[in-house]
């Protein structure tokens, strides 16, 4: 992928988990980066917008943050629910569309 | 409140077409763009292109460029994507997506179609 993240990540419940996302000057080093969350057998849904901004109903454990050309999901409180697979997601001026990181699956422990 | 309805799972056959519908509730169909992006088995996520329902005008991914055709019908608020020359390795699950705000990106998703190619 064009942005890459790892593939995997885990924690026990109520630890501090983060999730990168790298890219380059043609996406993240010049968009804000948006994460998306999917559970098991459904659609993503977004969980963060330009970067660090979350929407209505997403609790405030979960916080983005990006600089340069990195961004990345931090998720505190750990809890069961939490356990899907997280997407980041930008604009990318060189290929004219958007770009998706591979996909991190969280493992709640 | 902001609603996607995609149409129904499909089975095609290699070298088929197939089209899928993706119909707009809850907002000002025409001005928000929407995106297709499709997700393999076990796989992750892939932006195939976009539309403008208000113009017309249609970004595609190079990977599927000559494959794809976005289109829209504003009086339904439905947007259509046409996938030809089906390969197994097209069997997927294809989103619609809405762009949100100026500088939300995509804000809400369909609920996924499942496309299988199979002979």
């Amino acid at each position: 992928s064009v942005v890459t993240q790892p593939p995997s990540a885990s924690g026990t419940p109520g630890q501090r988990v983060t999730i990168s996302c790298s890219g380059s000057s043609s996406n993240i080093g010049s968009h804000t980066v948006n994460w998306y969350q999917q559970l098991p057998g459904t659609a993503p849904t977004l969980l963060m917008y330009g970067s660090n901004q979350r929407p209505s109903g997403v609790p405030d454990r979960f916080s983005g943050s990006k600089s340069g050309t990195s961004a990345s999901l931090a998720i505190s409180g750990l809890q069961s629910e939490d356990e899907a697979d997280y997407y980041c997601g930008v604009w990318d001026d060189s290929l004219n569309g958007v770009v998706f990181g591979g996909g991190t699956q969280l493992t709640v422990l | 409140q902001v609603q996607l309805v995609q149409s129904g799972a499909d089975v095609k056959k290699p070298g088929a077409s197939v089209k899928v519908s993706c119909k707009a509730a809850g907002y000002t169909f025409i001005n928000h763009y929407m995106h297709w992006v499709r997700q393999a088995p076990g796989q992750g996520l892939e932006w195939m292109g976009m539309i403008n329902p208000s113009g017309g005008s249609i970004t595609y991914a190079q990977s599927f460029q000559g494959r794809v055709t976005m289109t829209r019908d504003t009086s339904t608020s439905t947007v259509y994507m046409d996938l030809s020359s089906l390969k197994s390795e097209d069997t997927a699950f294809y989103y619609c997506a809405r762009d949100g705000p100026p500088g939300t990106g995509i804000d809400y998703w369909g609920q996924g179609t499942l496309i299988t190619v199979s002979s």
